[in-house]
C-alpha cells in the first residue's frame, strides 16, 4: 500500500522568499512521483513528476523537487515566491498501476 | 490540445433528484478516473476505468452512484437519488494508463444539492 503525508496543511511565505513544501511517501516498490497545483476552481494540474533518472525534477513556473529514497521525501521548492504562486499543492505517488494516491494538500499562501 | 472536458460546469438540484455529470478524456487515453473533492474529506478517487472497463470502483460510496464508459471518448457519473452530503467538486481526469504516467484533469462540476 501506498500513502503520502505532506507537511503543514498551511504555508505561508513572503513574496519572493523561498518555497519549501514537504512530502513524504510510503510505497513498497519504487514509487513514481508527482507535484500538482489547484487554482481557484480549476481542476489540478501537473508540475512536475520523477518516474526515473535524475534524482532533482524541474517542472513548469520555476518549481523544482528532489526525489530522496533515503529519507522517502519529495519536497517541493521555488527559490522565489510570486504572487501567482498562492494556490493548493498536492504531492501524489503511484507504483506501476494507474492510480494515484494523493496527499491532503497544502495551501501556499504568498504574502506582498 | 484539447483538455478533459466536463460538463455541466455547476450544477444545483434539490436532494431526490437525478444527477448526470459528464466527461469527455484526451483522445488517446485509455484511463479515466472520476474524483470527487471536499472540503472534509479532500480529493477522493471513486471509480477508474481502463480501456473502457471498470477496474476498480471501491471508492463509490453508495449504491445510489454509478458510472459507465460506453466508449473511449466518453463517460458518465450518476447519482440517482441525490443527498445534500452529495454536494462536492466531482473531478474527471484520463491518463495513458501506463506506470508512471500522470493523470490530467477536468476543470471539475460543482454540485450543489438543496
Amino acid at each position: 500500500a501506498q500513502s503520502v503525508t505532506q507537511l503543514g496543511s498551511h504555508v505561508s511565505v513572503s513574496e519572493g522568499a523561498l518555497v519549501l513544501l514537504r512530502c513524504n511517501y510510503s510505497s513498497s516498490v519504487p514509487p513514481y512521483l508527482f507535484w500538482y497545483v489547484q487554482y481557484p476552481n480549476q481542476g489540478l494540474q501537473l508540475l512536475l513528476k520523477y518516474t526515473t533518472g535524475a534524482t532533482l525534477v524541474k517542472g513548469i513556473n520555476g518549481f523544482e523537487a528532489e526525489f530522496k529514497k533515503s529519507e522517502t521525501s519529495f519536497h517541493l521548492t521555488k527559490p522565489s515566491a510570486h504572487m501567482s504562486d498562492a494556490a493548493e499543492y498536492f504531492c501524489a505517488v503511484s507504483d506501476s498501476a494507474r492510480q494515484l494516491t494523493f496527499g491532503s494538500g497544502t495551501q501556499l499562501t504568498v504574502l506582498p | 490540445d484539447a483538455g478533459v472536458i466536463q460538463s455541466p460546469r455547476h450544477e444545483v438540484t434539490e436532494m431526490g433528484q437525478e444527477v448526470t455529470l459528464r466527461c469527455k478524456p484526451i483522445s488517446g487515453h485509455n484511463s479515466l478516473f472520476w474524483y470527487r473533492q471536499t472540503m472534509m474529506r479532500g480529493l477522493e478517487l471513486l471509480i477508474y476505468f481502463n480501456n473502457n472497463v471498470p477496474i476498480d470502483d471501491s471508492g463509490m460510496p453508495e449504491d445510489r452512484f454509478s458510472a459507465k464508459m460506453p466508449n473511449a471518448s466518453f463517460s458518465t457519473l450518476k447519482i440517482q437519488p441525490s443527498e445534500p452530503r452529495d454536494s462536492a467538486v466531482y473531478f474527471c481526469a484520463s491518463s495513458l494508463g501506463q506506470g508512471g504516467q500522470p493523470q490530467h484533469f477536468g476543470d471539475g462540476t460543482r454540485l450543489s444539492i438543496l
